[in-house]
């Protein structure tokens, strides 16, 4: 079974640095990709991004190319999500995910990690 | 990109049915897949490639596709079936697009 497990909740001043993990474990495939979706309070679901590590492939949603970087690390089976300058605004529950694609019209997110919050406060 | 639309609210009694949609132009060649999230929860994949279920979600839920409209059907409504639903479908090169969600409320 794959499991999808994140790193913890994080307190963090406005202009902060921060970086997010997420394990995949159970595995079987080689080129998994893993995909970044944030979810504001009382809000719905964002696509950040989605990384695919062992072709060293990033994809970026305009709202936030430039904002975060999203990487992986096949060593570990680990994906990120990083900010260089926090801001309030990025206070939020961040998921990642396991992107399942199949061909250029049909994809799914499954499983997905149990969310870390971030909260961004002076 | 584009936008998926749903429905923000559905309320049903228990033991009835319970559909949300999910509507675009893109959905006329692209599939949906569906989530439902808990308060306080991760979302759960429940329906993807329009129609296809995976082996740990109720028979209860299902769905279909006609035209540019994504259904999730929600047979047999319980108590426990009260959640936010979210479509999602593809956007450019594994990109992912989602509905703004629909809230189902059991009377």
């Amino acid at each position: 079974e794959v499991q999808m497990v994140q790193s913890g909740a994080e307190v963090k001043e406005p202009g902060e640095s921060l970086r997010l993990s997420c394990q995949i474990s159970g595995n079987t495939f080689v080129n998994y990709s893993i995909t970044w979706v944030r979810q504001m309070p009382g809000k719905g679901l964002e696509w950040m991004g989605t990384t695919t590590p062992g072709d060293s492939e990033t994809y970026y949603s305009p709202s936030f190319q430039g904002r975060v970087s999203i990487s992986g690390d096949t060593s570990v089976n680990t994906a990120y999500l990083q900010w260089n300058s926090l801001r309030a605004s990025d206070t939020a529950i961040y998921y990642c995910a396991r992107l399942l694609q199949f061909g250029e019209s049909q994809n799914h997110l499954d499983p997905w990690g149990q969310g870390t919050l971030v909260t961004v406060s002076s | 990109s584009y936008e998926l639309s749903q429905p923000p609210s559905v309320s049903v009694s228990p033991g009835q049915t319970a559909t949300v949609t999910c509507s675009a132009e893109a959905l006329a060649r692209q599939y949906a897949s569906w989530y439902q999230q808990k308060p306080g929860q991760a979302p759960v994949l429940l329906i993807y490639q329009d129609t296809e279920r995976p082996s740990s979600i109720p028979a209860r839920f299902s769905g279909s596709r006609s035209g540019t409209t994504a259904t999730l059907t929600i047979s047999g409504v319980q108590a426990d079936d009260e959640a936010d639903y979210f479509c999602q479908s593809v956007d450019t090169s594994r990109g992912c697009v989602f509905g703004n969600g629909t809230s189902v409320t059991v009377l």
